[in-house]
């Protein structure tokens, strides 16, 4: 089945900071892939996604890339601000069952 | 509005004490799905179901059972509940089971002593 890996399991930047997240998987018929954020005490939430025709897609200070050959796919955030602060989720979805990575907890101090 | 609305919120049960967790989608959506969540180990699937009356295990599957009679309601059941289980559960769903995002509910936080 699909191995999903997130790294850094912990990233601490100052505000007005970029952060990076990255994700590698293991399923090259893996095609989709949404990145959620989880805020203390609240449920995931779909932030991103990206599809495997796509290289790069972005969302004012969000953006994914992703490289099919190299199976990895990444989260930048710019600018951060202490709302970033969260839990992230990378997944890769191929057949049926959306594989999750294991979680970056992202603080932001102002 | 659109939401994947779980019951209760917390509970507190004792070990062998039957329980379901109750879990109903507004959106049509085909596909629903079980996760727990434990610190460090992110969300860990449980169940799916890809449409009515068509279930399978997930990863974690041991101690659960789901049932998927109508479209909208995917109940998670643990039919004699042990300490092991205290996690944070979510139930999801989406459009289908390709490429479409999930929609989480609000999360069931489950203590079992």
């Amino acid at each position: 089945g699909e191995n999903v890996e997130q790294h850094p399991s912990t990233l601490s930047v100052q505000e007005g900071d970029s952060a990076v997240i990255k994700c590698t998987y293991s399923d090259s018929a893996s095609n989709y892939f949404p990145w959620y954020k989880q805020e203390l005490g609240k449920r995931p939430q779909l932030i991103i996604d990206i599809r495997s025709n796509v290289g790069e897609k972005k969302d004012q200070r969000i953006a994914v890339t992703l490289n099919k050959t190299a199976k990895h796919f990444s989260l930048h955030i710019t600018e951060t601000q202490p709302e970033d602060s969260a839990v992230y989720f990378c997944a890769a979805k191929g057949s049926y069952i959306p594989t999750f990575g294991r979680g970056t907890s992202l603080i932001v101090h102002p | 509005e659109a939401q994947v609305t779980q019951n209760p919120r917390y509970l507190i049960t004792v070990t062998g004490k039957k329980l379901t967790v109750t879990c109903s989608q507004n959106m049509n959506h085909e596909y629903m799905s079980w996760y727990r969540q434990d610190p460090g180990l992110g969300l860990r699937q449980i169940y799916y179901s890809m449409n009515v009356e068509v279930t399978d295990k997930g990863d974690v599957p041991e101690g659960y059972k789901v049932s998927r009679k109508e479209k909208r309601n995917f109940p998670l059941i643990l039919e004699s509940p042990s300490p092991n289980q205290t996690s944070l559960y979510f139930c999801a769903s989406s459009l289908t089971a390709g490429d479409s995002p999930l929609h989480f509910g609000n999360g069931t936080r489950l203590t079992v002593t």
